[in-house]
């Protein structure tokens, strides 16, 4: 059975940096790529970027770049979401999902408050 | 990057009926790399379709969905009570992947 569990909620200050996990079982992690997607509370679906474990490399949403970084550890199984100089309009769920391009297999997701 | 736009927002509908939601593309979606996906409340989304046409892994035939270039639609043939959530379309077809604003069926 196919499982990404991430880890549990986090509030944190405006300008702070916090860093998402998501371990996946039930597969070989390099098969599939890890994307990170972000629901504000009340409102739909955005993607936030990618890594592909097998090559380390990554992709991310024009509007998150240089505040977002996405990677993944093979060792562990477990892929990272860190988004830094956090605003009140980060206050959200982030679900990691895994799939080439679709999102077959999704985590918990994570509750992230931003408040000072 | 490419605006998918949901229609309608709202849905209402009885269990037992037929729904049809849409999803039109700003520009045309490669291979039709278009994926649905329901979500109900408190629960992370669900993918039902993908490439426009094709039922996910233990999807029930009650669902299908259709369409290619710009203009998609999925369509719950008789309607569930676990059907009534949110639905939204997705492209993985060109950087950056999108999601439409989403279909709220209601009862």
């Amino acid at each position: 059975e196919v499982r990404l569990v991430q880890s549990g909620a986090e509030v944190k200050k405006p300008g702070a940096t916090v860093k998402i996990s998501c371990k996946a079982s039930g597969y070989t992690f390099s098969d599939y790529h890890i994307h990170w997607v972000q629901q504000a509370p009340g409102k739909g679906l955005e993607w936030m970027g990618l890594v592909d474990p097998e090559k380390g490399d990554s992709v991310y949403a024009e509007n998150l770049q240089g505040r977002v970084t996405i990677t993944a550890d093979t060792s562990t199984n477990t892929a990272y979401m860190e988004l830094s100089s956090l605003i009140s309009a980060d206050t959200a769920v982030y679900y990691c999902a895994a799939g080439l391009g679709i999102f077959d297999y999704w985590g918990q997701g994570t509750l992230l408050t931003v408040s000072s | 990057e490419i605006v998918l736009t949901q229609s309608p927002a709202t849905l209402s509908l009885s269990p037992g009926e037929r729904a049809t939601l849409s999803c039109r593309a700003s520009q045309i979606i490669s291979f039709n790399y278009l994926a649905w996906y329901r979500q109900k409340p408190g629960q992370a989304p669900r993918l039902l379709i993908y490439a426009a046409s094709t039922r996910a892994t233990g999807i029930p035939d009650r669902f299908s969905g259709s369409g290619s270039g710009t203009d998609f639609t999925i369509t719950i043939s008789r309607l569930e009570p676990e059907d009534f959530a949110v639905y939204y379309c997705q492209q993985h077809s060109t950087y950056p992947f999108t999601f439409g604003q989403g279909t709220k069926l209601e009862i």
